[in-house]
């Protein structure tokens, strides 16, 4: 199953930018990269997809390289409301089956 | 437009005894999933549905968890009889379903089941 690979923590200052990596190495052509956020309490919330070209909406820019083997997701301006858990996820192939890893724990501080 | 509704939002009872949980996915939405979400883990895909069809229930622990979508809409999910490690968070989820490879799941706020 394709999976993905998140770093367990980060923080990020009020008003920066905050750039949380994944890695999914053995994503397959034609699968999109999904990212989510889980705030404290509540279901996960979609934040934005792409397959290979960069794409930016009202909450997030989505930053894929080349090789489509890892992304990055951008909050250009971080609060302390985008405090939560950040999942990175990709689909099983030919499937509709989301598989989530353990996600980043985004820590925003005042 | 509306989002996945769920209830209870909390549910606490003794182990051996039987709980349901109820969804209401977004309206048209054909596809309805049901996740498990352990304290400090991601969700974990229990069953999906198409319609009133089960698509995927692979991980579903069978001898304990059912769950039905009568008339391709609502869903309640059961478990019967509940162990201690059932204490989860009980996510909905649903999707348009359209055959687009780009189809996202919009999730509903989840119940919270504490099993003593």
């Amino acid at each position: 199953d394709a999976k993905t690979t998140q770093p367990t923590s980060m923080d990020c200052a009020e008003g920066r930018a905050a750039n949380l990596p994944c890695n999914h190495s053995t994503i397959s052509g034609n699968e999109y990269v999904y990212w989510y956020r889980q705030i404290h309490s509540q279901g996960p919330q979609y934040i934005i997809h792409g397959l290979k070209n960069n794409e930016t909406n009202e909450m997030a820019s989505l930053i894929i390289t080349e090789d489509r083997k890892s992304s990055t997701l951008i909050l250009p301006h971080a609060t302390l409301r985008d405090t939560a858990v950040y999942y990175c996820i990709v689909r099983v192939p030919g499937t509709y089956k989301y598989i989530f890893g353990t996600g980043t724990r985004l820590k925003v501080l005042a | 437009e509306a989002g996945v509704a769920q209830s209870p939002r909390y549910k606490i009872i003794e182990k051996r005894q039987s709980v349901a949980f109820w969804c209401n996915p977004i309206s048209g939405h054909a596809t309805l999933y049901w996740y498990q979400q352990i304290l400090g883990q991601g969700p974990k895909l229990l069953i999906q549905f198409q319609n009133n069809g089960v698509v995927d229930d692979s991980q579903l622990p069978k001898d304990r968890f059912s769950a039905e979508r009568l008339k391709g809409v609502d869903s309640t999910l059961k478990i019967q009889p509940a162990k201690l490690e059932d204490s989860a968070v009980y996510l909905c989820a649903s999707s348009l379903t359209r055959g687009s490879i780009q189809e996202t799941q919009y999730f509903g706020p989840g119940t919270r089941l504490l099993v003593l």
